[in-house]
């Protein structure tokens, strides 16, 4: 089953709007939520990250949000710029489960800023 | 963050036959290394986790005869796939967890695209 969801395959925004990526997730034990961005044949790079003690994280043009109780978060982007095209994943990880727990990856929103 | 490298970056080897994949970290030393992997236009699957100078932990489904890890230094981890067939032909990438205070966060490697005839 698939702990972390993100149900929108792809995503398609004008230049300069806000782009908002959501996560789902279900495992009640996930207590720190990272976002990535990946190109086509590359590895995956870090953006933001965030601690199941917030409910928000900024950095730069983007902001996570957390809804503990909804098992949800979100990754804002604005504005939108031609590229911050690529695939997002959406990752969770049980940290206080003690030990050092692998990531819990999203099948990925491809991420489509067009002109 | 880390800077990851990956070598080589694509592989193509004959069924049977064992490919060996190289993982650095070149600015951390990384007691714990993760390796994933990626099938086309399917999420990163967490395979093990590599621990320096013990046995690596894998998750479920993986074989651990076949995906032999070692983690011989802070800084390198190998991934051995053995007598490879086609249907591990597939994206493999390594990262590297960085315990900076909190939170910790991981690093990727560029990957390693592997296939196999």
């Amino acid at each position: 089953d698939q702990q972390v969801k993100q149900n929108s395959p792809s995503l398609s925004v004008q230049e300069g709007r806000i782009s908002i990526l959501n996560c789902d997730y279900t495992n009640s034990m996930f207590d720190y939520f990272l976002w990535y961005k990946k190109y086509p044949a590359e590895g995956p790079t870090f953006l933001i990250s965030i601690s199941s003690i917030k409910d928000k994280n900024e950095d730069g043009r983007f902001t996570v949000f957390l809804n503990k109780s909804a098992k949800h978060l979100s990754l804002h982007i604005v504005p939108s710029q031609p590229g911050d095209s690529a695939v997002y994943f959406c990752a969770a990880s049980a940290r206080s489960g003690g030990g050092a727990d692998g990531l819990t990856f999203g099948k990925g929103t491809h991420l489509i800023i067009q002109p | 963050g880390a800077v990851v490298s990956q070598h080589p970056s694509r592989v193509i080897c004959k069924s049977g036959t064992s490919v060996k994949i190289e993982c650095r970290s070149l600015d951390f030393q990384a007691t714990t290394m993760f390796w994933y992997r990626q099938f086309p236009k399917k999420s990163l699957m967490l395979m093990a986790t590599s621990n320096e100078g013990s046995k690596a932990t894998y998750e479920q489904g993986v074989e651990k005869d076949k995906f032999l890890i070692n983690h011989a230094s802070l800084t390198l981890s190998t991934l051995t796939v053995t007598s490879a067939h086609p249907e591990d032909s597939s994206f493999y990438i390594c990262s590297v967890r960085v315990l900076r205070g909190t939170p910790d966060t991981q690093y990727f490697g560029p990957g390693t695209r592997l296939t196999v005839l």
